[in-house]
């Protein structure tokens, strides 16, 4: 019963250091988002992939890299961490089709100083 | 581009009394419209969801929405909060697009009060 699981659940950077966040889902889901959260600014789309093989840029991509290693898997990269980037993230997954909802992974608390 | 709009960023709710969160929605056509909740810690939820039909929509936990063309609003609500509804809550907007491409609300946070 895992659903999507994220690792890690928290990390601290230096500003400049990188870092990958690890994305899994176990549902066969086509579909696979990377979320952002803020305070008082809701979930913010960075990056999503619609099938295995296809990445596209949400609405705040700058800064970030995804990788779609195969249907499972969708990781979520860092190269030069920003204070910025200091943020909650959550991975997500869903099925084909428009009436699909969002499974969400439990979120990783990330703090660049 | 589709946009949602949470107006209220706290809400005090004593328990037992009823409850309404506010959502209205931008977008051209007749939208896909939900509401998520996420408990403190973890990830978001489906609360429920309206795609066409009946514009009263039952979900999870007691709750429900109505969808209101003419307002662009879809709130939520339940008859009678229990203290574990405590959390906060997101209305979002998808579009057609073949896949689940959601814009997210800035989230109303619930108390409940004894």
């Amino acid at each position: 019963n895992a659903g999507v699981t994220q690792t890690p659940k928290f990390q601290v950077l230096k500003t400049g250091q990188s870092m990958t966040l690890q994305c899994a889902q176990d549902m066969n889901h086509n579909s696979m988002y990377w979320y952002r959260q803020d305070p008082g600014m809701g979930l913010r789309l960075i990056y999503y992939s619609a099938s295995e093989g296809t990445t596209d840029k949400g609405e705040v991509p700058n800064g970030y890299n995804v990788s779609r290693l195969n249907k499972r898997e969708f990781s979520l990269r860092l190269e030069s961490a920003a204070p910025s980037q200091t943020s909650v993230y959550f991975c997500a997954s869903s099925g084909s089709g428009n009436n699909e909802k969002l499974f969400f992974g439990s979120g990783t608390q990330l703090s660049v100083l | 581009a589709q946009s949602v709009t949470q107006p209220d960023i706290h809400i005090t709710v004593s328990e037992g009394a009823s409850l309404e969160l506010r959502c209205n929605y931008s977008y051209g056509a007749t939208p896909y419209l939900f509401w998520y909740v996420q408990s403190p810690g973890q990830g978001l939820q489906l609360l429920l969801k309206y795609f066409s039909g009946d514009t009263l929509v039952q979900g999870i936990k007691g709750f429900e929405a109505e969808f209101k063309r003419s307002q662009s609003s879809f709130n939520l609500r339940k008859p009678s909060v229990h203290w574990s509804d405590a959390a906060e809550y997101f209305c979002a907007v998808g579009i057609p697009s073949g896949f689940q491409k959601l814009v997210f609300g800035t989230g109303t946070r619930l108390l409940v009060s004894p």
